[in-house]
Parts: C-alpha cells; sequence; structure tokens
C-alpha cells in the first residue's frame, strides 16, 4: 500500500458527461500528480500540484482541470467527456516539488465511457 | 526531446535467469532515472532509481546500468523469479524550477516461467 488513496476506483459514465476523480496523498506529502494510463499513449502526465498551487502542465485537455485543496487532496475533472477518455487515471504525490523525490502512485481510478 | 525509447515490449524468461530491460532517452537534461514495477490492477511502485553521477547501483538482484555517453540505461534482474512477473517502466525527469514530471517508456510486460 503506497499511502496514496484515489476515489472511485471504477467509473462508466456516458459520453458527454462530467466526472471527478478523488485523491488524497501520503500523509506528510505536498506533491500532487495525475498521470493518465491508455493502452495506446502508455503513462502520460497531466498535472504536478505542490501545496496548493499549480506547478507544472503536461499533456492535459483543456477539458480536464484539477485543483488542490489546503487538506492537500486533489481533484481531476473530466468534463465533456468522449470515448477516448476511457484509461485508468492514477494520482501520486511525493513530499517535495524536485526531481528525484520519490513519486508514490495510487491504485487508480479506471474511467470507461460509453 | 522528451521521449523514453524503452525495448523490448514484451520478454519471456526462465526462472532463476536475467532480464534485461533497455531504455534511451534524448533529453539531456534528465537528471533522474528511476524504474518502475506495475502488477495488474496496481499502481506503478518504485523499485530503484539512479543519478547520471554513477554508472551503476544495484539493490537485491536488481541492478541499474547507466551509459550517459549513450544515452542509454537498463535494468537486470537477476535471479528472475515468478513473483517478478510484471509490466516494468523505465522513467526519466529533469530538475526544473517549478515542478516536476516523470517521462515514461512505454513498458515491458515480463513473464517469468516456473
Amino acid at each position: 500500500d503506497s499511502g496514496v488513496t484515489q476515489t472511485p476506483k471504477h467509473l462508466i459514465t456516458a459520453t458527454g458527461q462530467r466526472v471527478t476523480l478523488r485523491c488524497s496523498p501520503r500523509s506528510g506529502d505536498l506533491s500532487v500528480y495525475w498521470y493518465q494510463q491508455s493502452l495506446d499513449q502508455g503513462l502520460q502526465f497531466l498535472i504536478h500540484y505542490y501545496n496548493g498551487e499549480e506547478r507544472a502542465k503536461g499533456n492535459i485537455l483543456e477539458r480536464f482541470s484539477a485543483q488542490q485543496f489546503p487538506d492537500l487532496h486533489s481533484e481531476l475533472n473530466l468534463s465533456s467527456l468522449e470515448l477516448g477518455d476511457s484509461a485508468l487515471y492514477f494520482c501520486a504525490s511525493s513530499v517535495g516539488v524536485s526531481s528525484g523525490n520519490t513519486i508514490y502512485f495510487g491504485e487508480g481510478s479506471w474511467l470507461t465511457v460509453v | 526531446q522528451q521521449q523514453v525509447k524503452q525495448s523490448p515490449q514484451s520478454l519471456i524468461v526462465q526462472k532463476g535467469g536475467i532480464s534485461i530491460i533497455n531504455c534511451a532517452y534524448e533529453n539531456t537534461a534528465f537528471d533522474y532515472f528511476p524504474w518502475y514495477q506495475q502488477f495488474p490492477g496496481k499502481g506503478p511502485a518504485l523499485l530503484i532509481a539512479i543519478r547520471p553521477d554513477v554508472s551503476e547501483k544495484k539493490e537485491g538482484r536488481f541492478t541499474i546500468s547507466f551509459n550517459k555517453s549513450a544515452k542509454q540505461f537498463s535494468l537486470h534482474i537477476m535471479d528472475s523469479q515468478p513473483g517478478d512477473s510484471a509490466t516494468y517502466f523505465c522513467a526519466a525527469s529533469r530538475r526544473e524550477t517549478s515542478g516536476s514530471r516523470l517521462t515514461f517508456g512505454e513498458g515491458t510486460q515480463l513473464t517469468v516461467n516456473p
């Protein structure tokens, strides 16, 4: 158990809908990351938050948004969902912000868009 | 420039054999090279990592070999066991002023036959 908690574990929704994925980082970790894993794209970095502030942005679609709250939990909002958004979404956390900090992954949220 | 290329895509090894997975990168700004292990239904878990100032790092049966001039690094699993059967991802990250991100290879599905 990495200590990173993600909910829900599985989610099935229809195209055009909006969903929110939730993440609680490991105790003491200030950084939260979101990654998307799909068969065709592999593991792709989406976004990094540190202590409530956005620090780095990757291949995140404009239909997706994220935030980190004062209690350090994070939410990834996915809207106007398309079939191609079906994927496993991982949250990860680390103590600091810099390269080299061990990044711990949660078990992921499986999103299926039908 | 941000890509990490991983090979082979899949690997079958007999119990007790050596598993070797290779990765290559282009961006010389990368300064941290972790390997992650992922079991079905689980998130990636850090296995071992190396910085470019050393050419080799060993932890138990797992060894990273790093060739800075060739921009390549590899994972060696000695005395491979059926419990090592999983998907392995190499990754790289670089020191950024504000945040960090892992760039992952495509993954290698390792099967260790008993």
